[in-house]
């Protein structure tokens, strides 16, 4: 079974670091990209960047870019996504999910369980 | 970026009604458009890819159409199960955008 598998709930400071992860199983790891989607507090998903691991090539949205970094450890089969400062405005869940090259296999699927950050002093 | 608009924003419709959920984009973008299930508290779900392409294991009731700006999406006798917010998403051109979701409920 493909699936994506999350780390658990963090609560953080304001101006804190932080990293949370996304394990890929049943699949070829290097062979799709691994995409990072947002949703605020009763908000809709917005999409935060995705990464190839075969070449780390990263793209991120412009809404994003600079405050975010993705990553991946591919002896790992593991997607990173971290942030150096965090701000009360980072307060969200988090989703990993796994996507084709683009436009030809570009859809979502499967998706991670999700990762709630919150962000308060 | 592609701007994605759904419509309506919310529904509430009776066991067994068929419903209707549109989606335009703001530029052609071929068939490169998919939908996902939320239900509350649960990550997405793929439902339909491709514009009208049903994944493998997705129940037939659900069924989407359309190409270049224009889509739909259908839900043939809705089941109480089927409470969701419903996104559509295009990924002809990066970055991939999503409409703002539809909330179905039961009446």
């Amino acid at each position: 079974e493909v699936q994506l598998v999350q780390s658990g709930a963090e609560v953080k400071k304001p101006g804190e670091s932080l990293r949370i992860s996304c394990k890929g199983s049943g699949y070829s790891f290097t062979n799709y990209w691994i995409t990072w989607v947002r949703q605020m507090p009763g908000k809709g998903l917005e999409w935060m960047a995705r990464i190839d691991p075969s070449d780390s090539y990263t793209y991120y949205s412009p809404s994003f870019q600079g405050h975010v970094t993705i990553s991946t450890d591919n002896s790992l089969s593991t997607a990173y996504l971290q942030w150096s400062s965090l701000k009360a405005s980072d307060t969200a869940i988090y989703y990993c999910a796994r996507t084709g090259v683009f436009p030809s296999k570009g859809w979502f699927d499967p998706w991670g369980q999700g990762t709630l950050v919150t962000v308060s002093s | 970026d592609i701007q994605m608009t759904q419509s309506p924003s919310s529904l509430s419709a009776s066991v067994g009604d068929r419903v209707t959920i549109t989606c335009q984009a703001s530029q052609d973008i071929s068939k490169y458009l998919s939908w996902y299930q939320q239900k509350p508290g649960k990550a997405p779900k793929l439902l339909i890819y491709d514009a009208s392409n049903l994944k493998t294991g997705v129940p037939s009731g659900f069924s989407g159409s359309g190409s270049g700006t224009d889509f739909t999406f259908t839900i043939t006798g809705l089941q109480p199960e089927d409470t969701a917010t419903y996104y559509c998403q295009q990924y002809d051109s990066l970055p991939p955008t999503f409409g703002p979701g539809t909330k179905v409920d039961i009446k």
